[in-house]
């Protein structure tokens, strides 16, 4: 069983506020990952880091930010919510090879 | 918010029977292909993996099948139950460089009771 947790699971918030999503995982992972899915969808990655300090944007654009200060902390910033941004947010980590996901945070932006 | 890419294929099986879901991968250099369960409201769950230098693996009532030369992968569940509904997707692990997991389409499996 993994241990990687996201806080928090929902979030209903109004347009232009500022949110952080947050993602901490105990296994001592180097790589992390946000990803974005919609209801029914596919998974698209939009940030991942590979150690401390390291941060790089995934395949699908995204106006949300990262940062990486601990190995165990890897959360997500929206510095103006839009409608557009309503989506699940899931966080991964892994050690060599297989990512590990938190439960989601479902975002819904009025 | 605006939906971005494909909605997923649905497949439909009987409760009792065996399901077979199937994936396409696009890069010949990938090593390590993975399994994922996502049931609804929740995380995608690891289920089963399989290296390259392998063409089967089976686990507790599923098991992978890979098909290097079609580039194919597929993940097959006996005796489906209803706990197994749920949409599974595919990633692809590329190795060399800074090692990207790619995942695939997903596919969602309705099992009819």
């Amino acid at each position: 069983e993994a241990d990687i947790y996201q806080t928090p699971r929902y979030l209903v918030i109004g347009t232009g506020k500022k949110i952080t999503l947050e993602c901490s995982q105990t296994m001592g992972h180097d790589k992390m990952y946000w990803y974005q899915q919609d209801p029914g969808m596919e998974l698209h990655l939009i940030h991942y880091s590979y150690g401390v300090n390291s941060t790089e944007k995934g395949d699908l654009s995204s106006e949300s930010t990262v940062s990486r200060i601990r190995t165990e902390h890897f959360p997500l910033t929206l510095e103006s919510a839009r409608p557009s941004h309503t989506s699940q947010y899931l966080c991964a980590s892994s050690g060599i090879e297989t990512q590990y996901f938190g439960p989601g945070t479902r975002l819904l932006v009025l | 918010g605006e939906s971005v890419g494909l909605h997923l294929p649905t497949l439909s099986v009987q409760e009792g029977d065996n399901s077979i879901i199937n994936c396409a991968y696009s890069n010949s250099a990938s090593d390590y292909f993975i399994w994922y369960k996502q049931e609804s409201g929740k995380g995608p769950q690891f289920i089963i993996d399989i290296r390259s230098n392998m063409d089967k693996r089976q686990g507790q009532r599923v098991t992978v099948l890979l098909n290097k030369t079609v580039k194919h992968l597929s993940l097959q569940i006996a005796a489906t139950q209803p706990g197994d509904s749920a949409v599974y997707f595919c990633a692809e692990n590329i190795a060399g460089g800074y090692q990207k997991v790619t995942f695939g389409t997903g596919t969602k499996l309705q099992v009819i009771p």
